[in-house]
């Protein structure tokens, strides 16, 4: 079954920390894998992606995210954490061909200043 | 700013009645998805339209139904509302070429609560 885990619901780490957000996923095929921040009555802005290549994805924001096919991970990243970063992040998996993205349950991340 | 508009922003119905949500695709983007978000959940794809055709569905009854017109736009049509479709609907456009498809972008989104 195609899945996605996003095993932590709620995330409190003060300005300046890093971050790590786990995302285990469950897909038969190539994932395409993403991750999206989604602020308070937003929609979903994309952060990253990865569909080939180099298993370490930079994107905005300062994230970056590892795709790790042994552990079927890919955790998201930050070095140093912003007030401004404080949303529900989602994590979600994908193939070339298919219609649907697959999307965890989301992680919300709160700022301690 | 992803280019993908939706409309109306918020819209309150009550249960039993009919609903039509609309969105508006990014610039030369060929494919609209759509997606449901309960409070406190992530996304379910409800489906996704290709070049005016369905091209693939969740699982969803079908009173949900969808559109996609000549100009990329698109609309969600939810009939016999019942209270557990209150919820924000996303939609999300995408290119597909050569038979792969590329990153989906979404709009904000309508939130509808159902009475």
């Amino acid at each position: 079954a195609q899945s996605v885990t996003q095993p932590d619901i709620h995330i409190t780490v003060s300005e300046g920390a890093s971050l790590e957000l786990r995302c285990n996923y469950s897909y038969g095929a190539t994932p395409y894998l993403f991750w999206y921040v989604q602020s308070p009555g937003q929609g979903l802005q994309l952060l990253l992606k990865y569909f080939s290549g180099d298993t370490l994805v930079q994107g905005i924001k300062g994230f970056e995210a590892e795709f790790k096919r042994s552990q079927s991970s890919f955790n998201l990243r930050k070095p140093s954490v912003h007030w401004s970063d404080a949303a529900e992040y989602f994590c979600a998996v994908g193939g070339s061909s298919a219609s649907k993205i697959i999307f965890g349950s989301g992680t919300r991340l709160s700022i301690r200043p | 700013e992803t280019g993908v508009t939706q409309s109306p922003t918020h819209l309150i119905k009550t249960r039993g009645q009919q609903v039509t949500l609309r969105c508006s695709s990014q610039s030369g983007h060929n494919t609209v998805s759509w997606y449901q978000q309960a409070l406190g959940q992530g996304p379910q794809f409800i489906f996704q339209y290709y070049r005016e055709e369905e091209n693939g569905r969740g699982n969803f009854p079908p009173r949900f139904s969808g559109l996609q017109f000549p100009n990329y736009s698109s609309e969600l049509n939810v009939n016999a509302l019942e209270l557990d479709d209150s919820a924000l609907y996303l939609c999300a456009s995408s290119l597909v070429a050569s038979g792969r498809i590329e990153t989906q972008y979404f709009g904000p989104g309508t939130r509808l609560l159902v009475l």
